[in-house]
């Protein structure tokens, strides 16, 4: 069965520091997906990392996977207020359906 | 460009009261699921449908029966509501591989009382 663990589960960092966000999967797979979600909000889409070494960044975040380690990290640089939310990683290992298997979620708060 | 839309967004049920939650998508996406998110557990897969006509059960499907009548269309019903079934329920579709991951409706607040 695989699980997906994500940490911290919750994080409060001042604004202009830097944190990073770790997801660790028990089954081989090189499909892991970040997304972000607003309280009383859906679900948004944030990186599609598809491959060993993969590296993708948007703005103050950057996320990237390492498929030997089966770890997937969120990088937050230099944090403002507009990022506090909850980041969940998501992991597909292929099965019928592509389902994907959700982390706990990190939630994340950035303060003055 | 509606992507995924779900009805309703509310809903309080009675104990043993059914009811049915309707997802749609306008994408023409061959995979639907759907998904129910509780606190401190990220969210669990109930059922999915790998294309029109087809169903499979998830994590946690006891309690819960779904169809998919239409390609665009994916309904998931409760025949007698239980408290423990309290949630938040997000539908999400995604097309055939290549993936690019799912997008998701706005999800259901649903209360079982």
């Amino acid at each position: 069965e695989l699980k997906v663990e994500q940490n911290p589960l919750f994080l409060s960092m001042q604004e202009g520091k830097n944190y990073t966000i770790y997801c660790n999967y028990s089954t081989t797979s090189d499909r892991l997906y970040w997304y972000r979600q607003d309280p009383g909000k859906s679900l948004e889409s944030l990186f599609v990392l598809l491959s060993n070494g993969a590296v993708k960044q948007e703005g103050r975040l950057m996320a990237s996977l390492d498929t030997k380690a089966r770890l997937s990290t969120l990088h937050i640089t230099a944090a403002v207020h507009d990022l506090s939310a909850t980041y969940f990683c998501a992991v597909d290992i292929g099965s019928s359906g592509d389902k994907l298997t959700f982390g706990t979620g990190t939630r994340l708060a950035v303060r003055p | 460009n509606a992507g995924v839309t779900q009805t309703p967004k509310f809903r309080v049920l009675k104990t043993g009261q059914s009811m049915t939650l309707l997802c749609a998508q306008d994408m023409n996406h061959e995979y639907m699921y759907w998904y129910r998110q509780d606190p401190g557990m990220g969210l669990r897969l109930i059922h999915y449908s790998v294309g029109e006509g087809t169903t499979a059960k998830g994590e946690v499907p006891d309690g819960y029966n779904v169809s998919r009548l239409k390609k665009q269309n994916f309904l998931l019903g409760l025949e007698s509501a239980a408290p423990s079934q309290t949630s938040v329920y997000f539908c999400a579709s995604s097309s055939t591989p290549p993936h690019y991951g799912y997008t998701f409706g706005s999800g259901t607040r649903l209360t079982v009382v």
